[in-house]
């Protein structure tokens, strides 16, 4: 099966600073990945996927993340943060082969952003 | 708005209880997937329907189990209910095919189970 990794339970940065989340997979084929973000209160959004075209991605409110198959990694960035982006993100990966493309998610990180 | 409807929104029994939870996938998604998230176990995956049938299974318990009616709507029912299920329960869809596409979720149904 495969699984995903966020290190970091929880990042804080200052306003205007650059977010960074981290995110690792384990899949012995490529993969699908997205980036989701869930305000306080209210259901997942996508923010970006990865489906094997382009390795940098780029998602709705200024984020990115990179596909680096080296390194197993799809981490998440934005060079500025902002107050609105206090939040929780989730990594998930998806594995064509399994029946019902389940997706996998992370434990998640909580982002606080600091005035 | 994603196009998934939860309802209720809100829902507040006692344990032993059994209750219904609905979702509409949106429009012409044949897949329906439901999760459980609480504070000390995160977001975890319970059981997937794809157009009537069921898919993948995940950490449900048996307590649990959940259907997908012809018209793709689909009802997650907990009975004997205990205070540890109580918890955000989201359901996503997403379209036939397509491995890449992305699941759509719902805005939740939270439960409290006193």
């Amino acid at each position: 099966a495969q699984s995903v990794t966020q290190l970091g339970s929880h990042v804080s940065v200052s306003e205007g600073a650059l977010v960074l989340l981290r995110c690792n997979y384990s899949s012995s084929v490529p993969p699908y990945l997205f980036w989701y973000v869930q305000y306080p209160n209210q259901g997942l959004q996508l923010l970006l996927k990865y489906t094997s075209a382009a390795t940098l991605v780029k998602g709705i409110n200024g984020f990115e993340a990179e596909f680096k198959k080296s390194e197993t990694s799809f981490h998440l960035t934005k060079p500025s943060a902002h107050m609105s982006d206090a939040a929780e993100y989730f990594c998930a990966v998806s594995d064509a082969r399994d029946t019902g493309n389940q997706f996998y998610f992370g434990t998640g990180t909580s982002l606080t952003v600091i005035p | 708005d994603s196009g998934v409807t939860q309802t209720p929104k809100h829902l507040i029994t006692a344990t032993g209880q059994r209750v219904t939870l609905r979702c509409s996938p949106r429009s012409g998604d044949l897949s329906v997937y439901w999760y459980q998230q609480s504070l000390d176990q995160g977001l975890q995956f319970l059981i997937q329907y794809y157009n009537g049938e069921e898919r993948a299974k995940g950490n449900i318990l048996e307590r649990f189990s959940a259907q997908q009616f012809p018209d793709l709507h689909s009802e997650l029912n907990l009975s004997s209910l205990e205070l540890g299920d109580s918890a955000l329960y989201f359901c996503a869809s997403k379209p036939g095919g397509g491995r890449g596409n992305e699941q759509f979720f719902g805005p939740g149904t939270r439960l409290t189970v006193l």
